[in-house]
């Protein structure tokens, strides 16, 4: 089993949907979880932080389950901009591994 | 806002040459990072550095490679008889703390091997 695994995608959506990505991982002792963006060929950016509450900044929501190990990130009345790759990070012991991203295309 | 940056943005070397990539991470982390990125493929961990001394690395982290943190602000990985197949995107990052705060990564060098 991968140790962080994301539906690579595509997700091809038109503007204004709802679009959610799962992304699961194997070390059951992960501390902490991190949705990135990366657009093409530029460095990944942090998104948002991930917690065991759940967490919302804006149109964006990110959920944290430990007991199935898996983290979503949903995103909202998706605009245009929100195309890109989206990298679920899980950080166990200060080893930071990267899922390969589920890319997203909105449309107009 | 503070931000880590990476020089050069793009290097173009002969395979069998030493490159030096050079990064100033944010002034008030204490954690430093490289990682690399295949064209295509997913970000990879290369090396982790705090207190001037090497914290954990990735099997992909080879004698070839060697980190250095030779002043105050600049962090370098230096690649040492560089191959064809280290052709990719090196990240570098920074973060606060150990692993509860997300890191913060720079621009990113392209380096194409001939």
């Amino acid at each position: 089993r991968k140790e962080v695994e994301q539906d690579p995608g595509p997700f091809n959506v038109p503007e204004g949907a709802t679009v959610a990505f799962n992304c699961t991982y194997s070390n059951s002792a992960s501390q902490s979880f991190f949705w990135y963006r990366q657009d093409c060929r530029k460095e990944p950016k942090l998104l948002m932080s991930v917690y065991s509450s759940g967490n919302e900044d804006g149109r964006f929501t990110a959920q944290l389950n430990r007991a199935s190990q898996y983290i979503s990130l949903l995103i909202r009345d998706s605009k245009l901009s929100d195309s890109a790759t989206y990298l679920c990070v899980v950080n166990s012991n200060n080893d930071m591994r990267f899922g390969a991203g589920t890319r997203l295309t909105v449309k107009p | 806002e503070p931000e880590v940056t990476q020089t050069p943005s793009h290097q173009v070397t002969q395979m069998g040459q030493e490159v030096i990539l050079r990064c100033v991470p944010i002034s008030n982390h204490l954690y430093f990072y490289w990682y690399r990125q295949i064209l295509g493929q997913k970000v990879e961990f290369l090396v982790s550095f705090y207190n001037n001394e090497i914290s954990e690395k990735s099997e992909i982290f080879d004698d070839q490679f060697s980190v250095e943190r030779p002043d105050g602000s600049n962090f370098t990985l230096k690649i040492r008889s560089t191959k064809l197949e280290d052709s990719a995107m090196y990240f570098c990052a920074s973060s606060e703390d150990r692993g509860y705060q997300p890191q913060h990564f720079g621009d990113g060098t392209r380096l194409s091997i001939l």
